[in-house]
């Protein structure tokens, strides 16, 4: 596998469904991001971890609850979701902006929840 | 706040020469950046200005004006494959991480 990699690819739940969503990067990347994608809306940034610190929380709802294990892995948790919050989530990585350089995000092709 | 522009879609003509506008207001810059997403797939980098000026790479360039808050992604010799959405992004802060600003994007849809 390389660069950013994310599972499941599509997901239905309820909104009584606790689900996860999990991302992996082969990168050697130091910080690690989600973002939601919803239609006609920019990107939207929910959590980043730097050296597996969560070093942004936007004012996310709680029942979204990310989690990285390591450098290479990021989670999701989903809990009583509501129809609202159906869109794309999006992974990527970096190399922290402290180590010089552009850093560009690498993203993952995203996991497409639909919540019903 | 943190705000940024660009159209919502335009289009074009294969061959053709296209230039895509973003303007931004921010809480610091340091640094703009060009995706480009196609339908279902993740972004993917296209190039990165911090100082003024044009930066070219191919077929596709990008200019900043960090004075006006502006930038715009030139392609050049258009193609099909080009039919995407193109994300402007600023990274708004200093500190330790990056964090970037996302506009809506700009659908771009290439013609024969």
């Amino acid at each position: 596998e390389t660069g950013v990699t994310q599972t499941p690819r599509h997901l239905v739940m309820g909104m009584t469904n606790k689900k996860s969503l999990k991302c992996e990067q082969h990168l050697g990347h130091n910080a690690m991001y989600w973002y939601k994608q919803s239609a006609k809306k920019p990107l939207e940034l929910m959590f980043v971890y730097s050296l597996e610190e969560r070093v942004e929380n936007n004012s996310v709802p709680s029942r979204f609850s990310p989690e990285c294990p390591n450098s290479s892995h990021l989670f999701l948790h989903l809990h009583t979701l509501q129809p609202e919050d159906s869109a794309l989530y999006l992974c990527a990585s970096s190399q922290d902006y402290t180590s010089g350089g552009h850093n560009e995000q690498f993203f993952g092709p995203g996991t497409r929840l639909t919540v019903l | 706040g943190q705000n940024i522009d660009q159209p919502t879609e335009m289009t074009a003509t294969e061959g053709a020469i296209v230039q895509i506008n973003c303007t931004y207001q921010t809480s610091g810059f340091n640094g703009l950046f060009w995706y480009q997403q196609h339908a279902g797939e993740a972004p993917t980098f296209l190039s990165y200005n911090v100082l003024d000026g044009l930066e070219e790479k191919g077929r596709f360039s990008s200019f900043l004006s960090r004075s006006k808050g502006y930038s715009y992604l030139l392609l050049k010799e258009l193609q099909m494959k080009d039919s995407a959405s193109y994300l402007c992004a600023v990274r708004a802060t200093n500190t330790g991480f990056q964090k970037l600003v996302f506009g809506t994007g700009t659908r771009l849809l290439v013609s024969p």
